[in-house]
């Protein structure tokens, strides 16, 4: 089984200052077809989760460019430029390179 | 729009069965593959069952493996999940989800307790 790791578990952001999260999996997600399969979305308090990256880099439908991803392989990284107060809730990646696999996810807070 | 509407949570005792549905809309559901994830209070995500857009492949997490069964109807646009010899460690909000996760419903409860 795949295992993926997160860190930090929390974060605190001044409104207006950047944010990073790191994400690590146990094998690489590079498929066969050239695409690696790493998604990060946010669950915002009382919601289900909400896509925002797909595919390492690719935005989803209405995610503002503030955020965005990188990595290859194995690690992995979700930055948002400037954090925003609609911003707070619990970051997840995953792995749907077999089934799917998720994080044990960051706390984002305003400060 | 893309929506699924999970429901069929509710309360039941340790042993006892429950069937969830999850109506799709918003989107050719016969060519998705779709999947179960519930999420414990105050826990993070945990991926349950995934099933083909035929049927062909079902898979699920060892820990439901022979108690859960899922199952879709293209026809209704539906997804199901049987839970059966439902325990306490069960209970938790159950999202169905499209695809690789990419279209979520908003969840449905289920608590196993006496």
């Amino acid at each position: 089984d795949i295992v993926m790791t997160q860190t930090p578990l929390s974060l605190s952001v001044t409104p207006g200052q950047p944010a990073s999260i790191s994400c690590k999996s146990s094998q690489s997600l590079l498929h066969s077809d050239g695409k690696t399969y790493l998604y990060w979305y946010l669950q915002k308090p009382g919601q289900s989760p909400q896509l925002l990256i797909y595919e390492v880099s690719s935005r989803f439908s209405g995610v503002p460019d503030r955020f965005s991803g990188s990595g290859s392989g194995t690690d992995f990284t979700l930055k948002i430029s400037r954090v925003e107060a609609e911003d707070v809730g619990v970051y997840y990646c995953m792995q749907g390179i077999h089934l799917l696999t998720f994080g044990g996810g960051t706390k984002v807070e305003i400060k | 729009e893309v929506q699924l509407v999970e429901s069929g949570g509710g309360l039941v005792q340790p042993g006892g069965s429950l069937r969830l549905s999850c109506a799709a809309s918003g989107f050719t559901f016969s060519t998705y593959s779709m999947n179960w994830v519930r999420q414990a209070p105050g826990k993070g995500l945990e991926w349950v069952s995934y099933i083909s857009s035929s049927s062909s492949s079902i898979y699920y997490a060892d820990s439901v493996k022979g108690r859960f069964t899922i199952s879709r109807d293209n026809a209704k646009n539906a997804l199901f999940l049987q839970m059966n010899s439902l325990r306490a460690e069960d209970t938790a909000v159950y999202f169905c989800a499209g695809g690789r996760a990419l279209y979520w419903g908003q969840g449905t409860l289920v608590t196993v307790s006496s």
